[in-house]
Order: structure tokens, then C-alpha cells, then sequence
């Protein structure tokens, strides 16, 4: 199956900086690269995604990478207010039919004011 | 977005006891689910694959006959874990993609459930 390893497991920025959260896959065949911000106790949110198809892709302050040929995707928070402090997921999956979804071991990120 | 809905929202039960968890899709009728466990301050670790109508398959290393996964219907899907104990304490969330017309996922976004915390005594 897939593996997906994230990079770093922790990461504290100064409100206002910009943070680099990276994620890399193993099997080729993944299509499918979403990014999801996991608040203490509650469900993940969708933030993000890409498909292999597009090398980047850009909402307001997130940005996310992707290079398949290396095979690691990367998300960018740029401008950072502390409620962007949360756990964030990366995540590959073979795309649109319902394939499975493998989740990166998550990024603790702490925007400190 | 499209709603899942997961219930009870945390459960504590006896070591040797059975517990079900159920998933429910509110807004659109889901063919597939997907039940993940995490442990504090961990991944989401996929379990299984729910089918409905069919079996559920299983990722390699979780106990297919401890924890049953039955999806009888395109909205429903439940997680038992049968004959509780200790370590079975966790975070268990299911999700589900909507599909489009053409039966395929529209985005393949994954929509999660709340999560239930599971504690065995």
C-alpha cells in the first residue's frame, strides 16, 4: 500500500511568519494530495488539495507543491495568526472513485502571538 | 459540504464488552465508507474499507473478527468492537466521499464524522 511520511512532527512559528509543512509518497499511481487541519477533539478539515495534474495550487494564504516526479507535496501558510495553530494532516489517495485515503503522521504547528 | 455524522460521540464501556459506533451519512447516500483509529496525538490510521452491501476489507494487521463493520444500507455503516478490552481505548472516525451522478466521488474529498472516544476500563 501507500506510505506517506510528514515532516516536521512539530513546528512553532511567530505570528505573522510563514510555516512549510512536507509530506512525501511511495506509490506512483496516487493522484490525489489533500491537505486537512485537525483542531483538538474535533474532526479533520479539509484546507487544501492538489491533483497531479497542476504543480501548484494557491487559496488566500495557503499554498500547496507538488512534485510528482519526486514524489513529495508541501503546504505553505504564509502571514500566520494564531488560530492557524492546529495539527494538520497530509494525505494521498488514488482519486475520484472512492479509492483510500493514507494519512501523514501530522504536523503540530503553534503560531505563538 | 456534504455531512457525516458519527454516534456516540465517546463511549466508556467494561473490558470484555462489546461496543457499535455508527456512521451515518445525512446528506447523500454513501456506497463507501471508511473507518480510521487514532491514537493521541497520532495519525489517522485506516482500518477498513465499508462496503455496502458487501464485506467490509480490512488493512493488513487489524482483526477483521474483533472489530465488525457492517453496512446495510447507502446511508449507514456501524464499527462493533467486539469483546472490548484496554487497548482498544482510541479515537475512532469514519468518513465517506459524496458521490456525483455518474456514481463517482465529485472532488474526492473525504468527509469526516465527529469521532467517537472509545475508553475500555
Amino acid at each position: 500500500g501507500e506510505n506517506v511520511e510528514q515532516h516536521p512532527s512539530t513546528l512553532s512559528v511567530q505570528e505573522g511568519d510563514s510555516a512549510v509543512i512536507k509530506c512525501t509518497y511511495s506509490d506512483s499511481a496516487s493522484n490525489y494530495f489533500p491537505w486537512y487541519k485537525q483542531e483538538l477533539g474535533k474532526r479533520p478539515q479539509l484546507i487544501i488539495d492538489i491533483r497531479s495534474n497542476v504543480g501548484e495550487k494557491k487559496d488566500q494564504r495557503i499554498a500547496v507543491t507538488l512534485n510528482k516526479t519526486a514524489k513529495h507535496f508541501s503546504l505553505h501558510i504564509t502571514e500566520t495568526q494564531p488560530e492557524d495553530s492546529a495539527v494538520y494532516f497530509c494525505a494521498a489517495s488514488k482519486g475520484y472513485n472512492f479509492n483510500k485515503f493514507y494519512f501523514g503522521s501530522g504536523t503540530k504547528l503553534n503560531v505563538k502571538p | 459540504g456534504a455531512v457525516v455524522s458519527q454516534h456516540p460521540s465517546w463511549v466508556i464501556c467494561k473490558s470484555g464488552t462489546s461496543v457499535k459506533i455508527e456512521c451515518r451519512s445525512l446528506d447523500f447516500q454513501a456506497t463507501t465508507m471508511f473507518w480510521y483509529r487514532q491514537f493521541p496525538k497520532q495519525s489517522l490510521m485506516l482500518m477498513a474499507t465499508s462496503n455496502e452491501g458487501s464485506k467490509a476489507t480490512y488493512e493488513q494487521g487489524v482483526e477483521k473478527d474483533k472489530f465488525l463493520i457492517n453496512h446495510a444500507s447507502l446511508t449507514l455503516s456501524t464499527l462493533t468492537v467486539t469483546s472490548a478490552h484496554p487497548e482498544d481505548s482510541s479515537f475512532y472516525i469514519c468518513s465517506a466521499s459524496r458521490p456525483g451522478t455518474s456514481g463517482r466521488a465529485i472532488t474526492g474529498e473525504l468527509f469526516f464524522g465527529e469521532g467517537s472516544r472509545l475508553t475500555v476500563l
